[in-house]
Formats: C-alpha cells, sequence, structure tokens
C-alpha cells in the first residue's frame, strides 16, 4: 500500500467552528508532514512529526494544532480559523527524516478547506 | 521570505518542443527534491538528487544539480501532453524545507 489517505475531500466551516482532519499512511513511514497550498503556490511546511514526536513547527498559530496519535495516523485540529486560512491542506509521508535530508515524501490528495 | 526561486514562472510549449525549468537557492542545499503537481492534483515525487554536479535521467526527463548545491535543473525532451502540470523543486537547508515557487507547463497539441 503506497497511499496517502486524507479525510474528508472537502471541508467548509465558520471561524467559530472546531473541525479536524485526518490523514492515514500504512507505509510503516516514521516521518509526517503537514501542508499548506494557497491557489498557484508552492506548498508550505507546517508541522513535522517524526517518530510520532513535534519535531518542526514553522511558527504556525495556535489554531492549528497537530496531533499525531500512532505512527499510521495524523490529525490537524482546526479551531477559530479565519478566511485567509483557506487553502489546500496536504499531509506527507516519509520512511524517516533520515539524518539531514527528507526523504522521498508521498502526498496524500488534500483537503480544500473555506473558511466562511 | 521564499528562499528557492524557480523560472520561469510560466511555460508554454508546442507538444514536441524541449522544456526546461531552473531552480535556484539563496542558500546551500543538502538535497534537491522534484515533484510533479498535476492540475487538481497532489504533488507527485519524481527524484532526488544528493551529490554535487549529479545528473540524473528518467526517460526523457534529465535533472542536475549545480556544482556549488545553490541550483538545479528539469529538463523534458520532446514534451507530450502528459507533461502538463506544476513541476516544483523541493530541498533542505539547515532545519528549513522549501519548495521552490514552481513552474507551470502547459503543452499546446
Amino acid at each position: 500500500d503506497t497511499e496517502v489517505t486524507q479525510t474528508p475531500k472537502h471541508l467548509v466551516m465558520g471561524m467559530t467552528n472546531k473541525k479536524s482532519l485526518k490523514c492515514e499512511q500504512h507505509m510503516g513511514h516514521r516521518a509526517m508532514y503537514w501542508y499548506k497550498q494557497k491557489a498557484k503556490k508552492p506548498p508550505e511546511l507546517m508541522f513535522v512529526y517524526s517518530y510520532e514526536k513535534l519535531s518542526i513547527n514553522e511558527s504556525v498559530p495556535s489554531r492549528f494544532s497537530p496531533e499525531c496519535p500512532n505512527s499510521s495516523l495524523l490529525n490537524l485540529h482546526l479551531h477559530a480559523l479565519q478566511p485567509e486560512d483557506s487553502a489546500l491542506y496536504l499531509c506527507a509521508s516519509s520512511r524517516s527524516p533520515s539524518g539531514v535530508t527528507y526523504n522521498e515524501q508521498f502526498f496524500g490528495p488534500g483537503t480544500r478547506l473555506t473558511v466562511l | 521570505g521564499q528562499q528557492v526561486m524557480q523560472i520561469p514562472q510560466y511555460q508554454h510549449v508546442q507538444e514536441g518542443e524541449d522544456f526546461t525549468t531552473y531552480c535556484n537557492s539563496s542558500t546551500t542545499l543538502s538535497n534537491i527534491q522534484w515533484y510533479k503537481q498535476r492540475p487538481g492534483g497532489h504533488p507527485v515525487f519524481l527524484i532526488q538528487l544528493v551529490k554535487s554536479g549529479e545528473v540524473k535521467k528518467q526517460k526523457r526527463l534529465t535533472f542536475q544539480f549545480g556544482e556549488a548545491k545553490k541550483n538545479s535543473s528539469l529538463h523534458i525532451t520532446a514534451t507530450q501532453t502528459t507533461d502538463v502540470g506544476t513541476y516544483f523543486c523541493a530541498g533542505r537547508t539547515g532545519n528549513q524545507f522549501y519548495f521552490g515557487t514552481g513552474t507551470s507547463l502547459t503543452v499546446i497539441p
């Protein structure tokens, strides 16, 4: 299984809502990532989990809260988002952070989030 | 700000023509990866280069990593309509990992 799955595919939420994005992989990868991608822009790294521990937080606002319950699952909890947070949220995984290099990353299809 | 720039931003080619995108970093990179993202899709890994001056080929695609490990290029020979998409380089510098700004390729049949 070389697939990364993400749910939901689409999400519309109000600024006062609380929602969660989910990501799952069964490739035995020990590094998982959250990215944010705006239209016609490159993916921007948000968080990196290495062996289920948060290793990188790219100065992301606290209204985004990541969680890694186990080596196969990655969640992104959303609370009090702003309209400018509307974007495609991509999850990715790789074998391991492996020293100074990031291995090949497998991306999921993404969740398209709209904040009203 | 963005440290990995790609040129051109957009490229339209006639099917059968060649295409090249260039990736330039302001700092030395540990490695460079290339991804392709089809319209409406997600990034798909193409290749990774690690060594200074490294050149790798995949069928019609040729990837190069500069001697100073600050730049890279992707060259496609004889483009096909299936090559349509945005090509991103991505690399790590220190604890930072950046995607390049991307080059959007349109192939005219």
